[in-house]
């Protein structure tokens, strides 16, 4: 267990609709980043915050957005949705956003239907 | 000028054999180089890392080799094991941060 908890581990939604990815880091950990795992993607980068604050984006579309909250937990959203959204969405933390090690969730499997 | 790429796609070893597995990269501004093991169900764990200032690091049967010139680094497993069954990922990243670029992974099959 890395001490990353996601909810849920699993969510089926159809074209169209928005759902919320939520994310808890590590206790003390003030980074948190977003990738997605699609097999003809494979592990992408997102986003990432810092203390509340985002800190660098990736390949991240539009109609996605995240945020991180006083507590320091995440959550992504996503609208819109296509099928093409369908995958695993990680969440992973780490204490500072450089020379420390990022700890990942095990994942939110995203299927559009 | 972002991409990492990995090979071999899948792996197949013998109990007790060596796994390499080989990841090449484009952007010389990365400088660090972590190697993630994912089992199935499960998300990435760190397995070791590496800053471009060594050449080798070693940990436990797990080593990684690096040449800054060919821009190119490996994972070579030792005595590998059925428990190391599972998809290797390596990875760079800028400014020594967590914002990782993945190659495309490797399946990793050790056969009793």
């Amino acid at each position: 267990d890395s001490g990353v908890t996601q909810t849920p581990k699993h969510l089926i939604t159809a074209t169209g609709q928005r759902v919320t990815l939520r994310c808890s880091p590590r206790s003390g950990d003030l980074s948190v980043y977003w990738y997605q795992q699609s097999l003809d993607q494979g592990l992408q980068f997102l986003i990432q915050y810092y203390n509340g604050e985002e800190r660098a984006k990736g390949n991240i579309l539009e109609r996605f957005s995240a945020q991180q909250f006083p507590d320091l937990h995440s959550e992504l959203n996503l609208s819109s949705l296509e099928l093409g959204d369908s995958a695993l969405y990680f969440c992973a933390s780490s204490v500072a956003p450089r020379d420390t090690e990022a700890f990942f969730g095990q994942g939110t499997r995203l299927t559009v239907v | 000028q972002q991409q990492v790429k990995q090979s071999p796609q899948s792996l197949i070893v013998q109990k007790g054999g060596i796994s390499i597995i080989n990841c090449a990269y484009e952007n010389t501004a990365f400088d660090y180089f972590p190697w993630y093991q994912q089992f199935p169900g499960k998300g990435p764990a760190l397995l070791i890392a590496i800053r471009p200032d060594v050449s080798e690091k070693k940990e436990g049967r797990f080593t990684i080799s690096f040449n800054k010139s060919a821009k190119q680094f490996s994972l070579h497993i030792m005595d590998s094991q059925p428990g190391d069954s599972a998809t290797y990922f390596c990875a760079a990243g800028l400014n020594a941060g967590n914002m990782l670029t993945f190659g495309g992974g490797t399946r990793l099959m050790v056969k009793p």
